[in-house]
């Protein structure tokens, strides 16, 4: 079984702080991706990277920065917490090769910056 | 970059009515094409995909999607819904070019069925 693990369910930070979402999958999966999950507009992808070192941007990094230091683990930091980043945070993992190319999905980490 | 469409919002439907859920996107190259769903508290799961073939793809649950390349479509579709597919359903389109394949979601359906 596929597991992509997030490293926090629910996270409370204050304006301002430096937040770490951590993100590790277990199945050797070439390409990360950075969700944010928001009512009504689906999911936005901030980040990925399809290599170890690599990363492009997405559709809304500004705010963000990601960290891909090893194959397994794709880290989220958000460099300065601000209110209109409170959503919930999704990571996926995907083989990068042809066949099979679905994304599995962590569980989500629900952050309010206050 | 490549954006995809999801048209319905918010679809409500009585049990045993049959379902379409549109989705189109942009990207004119090669592409791969996923249905997810959400079911209330859960984590996103995969409900079908096309990556080649026979553009009428089946999934889970009795879910089936058409791709329509000259429409740039892969609509979804069920033709007898339960209360237990209420949930929220999202589009996704991977672009197969380079190394770097960003993976695209539409804004998502919330499909409600009344019992």
């Amino acid at each position: 079984d596929v597991k992509v693990t997030q490293s926090s369910r629910y996270l409370v930070k204050r304006t301002g702080e430096k937040v770490f979402l951590e993100c590790v999958q277990d199945m050797d999966h070439e390409n990360m991706f950075w969700y944010r999950q928001d009512p009504g507009l689906g999911l936005r992808l901030i980040y990925f990277s399809y290599d170890v070192k690599m990363k492009e941007k997405g559709d809304i990094p500004e705010g963000y920065s990601v960290s891909r230091e090893k194959k397994e683990r794709f880290s989220l930091i958000l460099e300065s917490a601000s209110t209109n980043q409170t959503s919930m945070y999704l990571c996926a993992s995907q083989t990068r090769g042809g066949g099979d190319t679905e994304a599995f999905f962590g569980q989500g980490t629900r952050l309010t910056v206050v | 970059a490549q954006s995809v469409s999801q048209h319905n919002h918010h679809v409500i439907l009585s049990e045993a009515a049959s379902l379409e859920l549109g989705c189109n996107y942009s990207y004119g190259g090669t592409v791969n094409l996923f249905w997810y769903v959400q079911y209330p508290g859960q984590h996103l799961q995969l409900l079908l995909k096309y990556f080649s073939g026979d553009p009428l793809v089946k999934g889970i649950k009795g879910f089936e999607a058409e791709f329509i390349k000259s429409k740039f479509s892969f609509n979804l579709r069920k033709p007898s819904v339960q209360w237990s597919d209420t949930a929220e359903y999202f589009c996704a389109v991977n672009e197969l070019s380079g190394s770097a394949r960003q993976l695209t979601f539409g804004s998502g359906t919330q499909l409600t069925v009344l019992p």
